[in-house]
């Protein structure tokens, strides 16, 4: 009953590093997303994905590349980390339509110094 | 520029007591707005979904509340228990669009 699985949950990288986030989903969803959530802001879409191939810029792209590798698993990768990337940031999937709930993962806290 | 706006930032109420958190938004055209419960430290999880032809939904001791002329939602939690104490999100979405707009949250603690 794992639902959305995200690696690691903590991780401190000093500037200029990259790390990818990995995430996984076992409900067979085809759409999945990855957000950041920063103090005193709502969550902000950073990327999505339909399904498998395809991906789509969200609301803050900037600094991030994004891989859906299959139906199951979607990362998100920082090339040349930044201290503004210092976030906690959340992977989430759902079923295609767009009344459909989203399931989040945990989220992987990042530290970036 | 879309935006959702929550109040109270922060509720403080009684164990058993009821309680009303408010969500109002200027996102148009409308397609659906949602409410999430966040504890701290995981992830959100979604409490209800309401498109425009709903002005009502409930799950458990949560009903979720909109009025889409006014674009106003409020989620109106009955009998708190300690496990209410999170932090409560709403989030609408545009039609057309796949970028949801969320509010900031509204902290709520339940006190014994």
């Amino acid at each position: 009953n794992a639902g959305v699985t995200q690696t690691p949950k903590f991780q401190v990288l000093k500037t200029g590093q990259s790390m990818t986030l990995q995430c996984a989903q076992d409900m067979n969803h085809n759409s999945m997303y990855w957000y950041r959530q920063d103090p005193g802001m709502g969550l902000r879409l950073i990327y999505y994905s339909a399904s498998e191939g395809t991906t789509d810029k969200g609301e803050v792209p900037n600094g991030y590349n994004v891989s859906r590798l299959n139906k199951r698993e979607f990362s998100l990768r920082l090339e040349s980390a930044a201290p503004s990337q210092t976030s906690v940031y959340f992977c989430a999937s759902s079923a295609s339509g767009s009344n459909q709930p989203q399931h989040f993962g945990d989220g992987t806290r990042l530290s970036i110094l | 520029k879309n935006q959702v706006e929550q109040s109270p930032q922060s509720l403080i109420i009684l164990e058993g007591k009821n309680c009303t958190l408010q969500c109002n938004y200027t996102v148009s055209p409308f397609s659906n707005l949602r409410w999430y419960k966040q504890d701290t430290g995981r992830g959100p999880v979604s409490l209800t979904i309401m498109t425009f032809s709903e002005n009502t939904k409930s799950n458990g001791r949560y009903t979720a509340t909109l009025d889409a002329d006014t674009k106003q939602s409020s989620l109106h939690i009955t009998a708190s228990q300690l496990s209410d104490s999170a932090s409560y999100i709403c989030v609408v979405s545009e039609g057309g669009s796949y970028i949801p707009t969320f509010g900031r949250g509204t902290s709520l603690i339940v006190h014994p």
